[in-house]
């Protein structure tokens, strides 16, 4: 039982680079949430998704893009990479917003 | 806006002796929440949610409306509970998962 899988789990890419960020859930959750954690601010969210076809801005929504076109796939992108873009990223679902969230690995991304 | 504060960044404790972990909210209405833990080389998973009001791994944590707090305690801190702890409110105007900056608890022999 895979869980919430995030691919990849390291990236390093230059300044004004583009990629996306892939979330994987077997679950059959509804909702799914895009954080970034640096040191020192906990986990920040930054966009989330109530159910399939659908997203929401979280709290630093900015530089960044998502989509959930599939219930089980939840799409983070990054159009033009900045070093601030540093950070581990985690991907989560859960069935309701009250309900458990199971967590992805994380990926590493350094933007040099 | 709604917040949440976790103020210590760092809590070190001996074996054995008692833990509290802060957890303050200004949530206004009934707020839903939960502590997150994240282990080494481990992914973050939940630890206890307070409608539950069940107690793991001996820890436990108490709503107090009054104060707006949910601190979360264990009696006698065992060295395999050294880890970062992360309170999390559910943000109801959202409708989505937030969490506290964290505190990473130490706990020496």
């Amino acid at each position: 039982n895979a869980g919430v899988t995030q691919t990849p789990k390291f990236r390093v890419l230059k300044t004004g680079q583009s990629m996306t960020l892939l979330c994987a859930q077997d679950m059959n959750h509804e909702y799914m949430y895009w954080y970034r954690q640096d040191p020192g601010m906990g986990l920040r969210l930054i966009h989330y998704s109530v159910g399939e076809g659908t997203t929401a801005k979280g709290e630093v929504p900015d530089g960044y893009n998502v989509s959930r076109l599939k219930k089980q796939n939840f799409l983070l992108g990054l159009e033009s990479a900045a070093p601030s873009q540093t950070s581990v990223y985690f991907c989560a679902s859960s069935q309701t917003v009250y309900t458990e969230a199971f967590f992805g690995q994380g990926t590493r991304l350094t933007v040099v | 806006a709604q917040r949440v504060t976790q103020p210590e960044k760092l809590l070190s404790v001996f074996k054995g002796a008692p833990v509290e972990l802060k957890c303050n909210y200004s949530y206004s209405g009934s707020p839903e929440l939960f502590w997150y833990v994240q282990y080494s080389r481990q992914r973050l998973q939940l630890l206890l949610r307070h409608i539950s009001r069940e107690s793991i791994k001996g820890f436990t944590a108490d709503l107090n409306k009054g104060e707006t707090s949910f601190h979360l305690k264990k009696p006698f801190a065992q060295e395999e509970d050294s880890a970062m702890y992360y309170c999390a409110p559910v943000d109801t105007g959202r409708r989505a998962l937030t969490f506290g900056s964290g505190t990473r608890l130490q706990v020496q022999p």
